[in-house]
């Protein structure tokens, strides 16, 4: 097993278009989370799922943001009409359900967004 | 508002002396704390954890003390080595163990000098 891995690892793009990022979790982990991070900052929390169900949504920064795990597998990230202000580290991360998680959170390496 | 709080932007240490970051909560609710490691260009790695139960806990040259009613919290790294500079986060549960969304600080960078 390879850990969690991010599609793609660093994104540009122009003011107001859309993007869309990729995440594949540890194959038997079906908690699935969504993390921002800005320079100086720790990871924020945006979202997280348990397989497909999306468990909390309320901390997506704006209705510019939406998030899905359609199978209970990869989630996908995206962000309509970017903003520069959107720029930051998207990180993602899995877990299992449960008290088996001692070990905490896996991360991915993150995918790197640049809105020009 | 910062509901975890880590005031050491940095730290530098010695090899082989200890590195103790500190870190404070202000959120009675959070039940489980969490350390992570981060390098440059990579995503944060788990470290250690404890759970509110507990005042200590152990795991080779990482232990995390945990003092409730303080609300504070702090990892020491004995003997520290140079490939312990990263930055440190520090992450919070209101749940029972790591599997709920963690509120993070905002990290102290620990240099450890050879």
């Amino acid at each position: 097993d390879t850990g969690v891995s991010q599609d793609p690892r660093h994104k540009i793009t122009k003011r107001g278009q859309n993007v869309t990022f990729r995440c594949d979790p540890i194959s038997e982990h079906n908690r699935l989370y969504w993390y921002r991070q800005t320079l100086g900052q720790g990871p924020e929390f945006l979202t997280y799922f348990q397989n497909e169900a999306q468990l909390e949504k309320s901390r997506l920064l704006s209705d510019r943001f939406s998030a899905e795990r359609p199978k209970g597998s990869f989630s996908t990230l995206e962000i309509q009409r970017t903003e520069q202000g959107d720029s930051a580290m998207y990180l993602c991360a899995s877990s299992p359900e449960g008290q088996r998680s001692s070990g905490g959170q896996f991360f991915g390496p993150g995918t790197r967004l640049t809105v020009l | 508002d910062q509901q975890v709080k880590q005031n050491s932007p940095s730290l530098s240490v010695q090899e082989g002396r200890i590195s103790i970051l500190n870190c404070d909560y202000t959120n009675s609710m959070f039940d489980y704390f969490l350390w992570y490691k981060k390098y440059p260009a990579e995503g944060p790695t788990f470290l250690i954890s404890i759970s509110s139960i507990k005042d200590k806990n152990e795991d080779g040259r990482f232990t995390v003390f945990l003092n409730k009613s303080a609300k504070h919290l702090s990892l020491h790294i004995v003997p520290s080595q140079p490939g312990d500079s990263a930055v440190y986060f520090c992450a919070a549960s209101a749940g029972p163990s790591g599997n709920t969304p963690l509120v993070f600080g905002k990290g102290t960078r620990l240099s450890v000098i050879a």
